[in-house]
């Protein structure tokens, strides 16, 4: 089955700098790899999201990278913001959608 | 959008009981249904896949026993927790896909606790 890899696992950074968080899936038939973030006690909320005809996607800060071949797929947060606080996961689906680890990303004012 | 209503919020059990967590397609068919568990500071496991009208598929690892799943509706899919013990203490959350949904529509997750 899909196993999803992500890093790194906490993640500070200065407010105004950028953050990039990096996956690694295993089975080359998933083909949707969406990023959530998520509060303490709360539904993972979709922030972007990317299939596998599309090498890359931009939402205003937000940015993710899918490298096929590598079976890598990046999240990019430039301008970051002490809100950009949370939890982030990446996932893989080719039917079922598996999750990474987590990230724990604390921006600092 | 796509809503998915999943109740309860939290619930506190007796060792020993079992409880009941539904959720529901507001607005959409719910043709899968997949349910995961999240431990504190921990990812969100999944545990098993439901499709309308048929027995649900569990990961390794996942008493199918313990963990009853029934997705007997196009709307409705519900999880039960048997003779639930403190190990099982955890936050359980749904996430549906189907009909005009895009993606997976997860419900506001069930906190549990067993004493």
């Amino acid at each position: 089955g899909e196993n999803v890899e992500q890093h790194p696992s906490t993640l500070s950074v200065q407010e105004g700098d950028s953050a990039v968080i990096k996956c690694t899936y295993s089975d080359s038939a998933s083909n949707y790899f969406p990023w959530y973030k998520q509060e303490l006690g709360k539904r993972p909320q979709l922030i972007i999201d990317i299939r596998s005809n599309v090498g890359e996607k931009k939402d205003q800060r937000i940015a993710v990278t899918l490298n096929k071949t590598a079976k890598h797929f990046s999240l990019h947060i430039t301008e970051t913001q002490p809100e950009d606080s949370a939890v982030y996961f990446c996932a893989a689906s080719e039917g079922k959608l598996i999750f990474g680890q987590g990230t724990e990303l604390s921006v600092k004012p | 959008g796509a809503v998915v209503s999943q109740h309860p919020s939290w619930v506190i059990c007796k060792s020993g009981t079992s409880v009941k967590i539904e959720c529901r397609s507001l607005d959409f068919q719910a043709t899968t249904m997949f349910w995961y568990r999240q431990f504190p500071k921990q990812s969100l496991m999944l545990m098993a896949t439901s499709n309308e009208g048929s027995k649900a598929t569990y990961e390794q690892g996942v008493e199918k026993d313990k963990f009853l799943i029934n997705h007997a509706s196009l709307t409705l899919s519900t999880l039960t927790v048997t003779s639930a013990h403190p190990e099982d203490s955890s936050f359980y959350i749904c996430s549906a896909r189907g009909g005009r949904a895009r993606g997976y529509t997860f419900g506001s997750g069930t906190r549990l606790t067993v004493v």
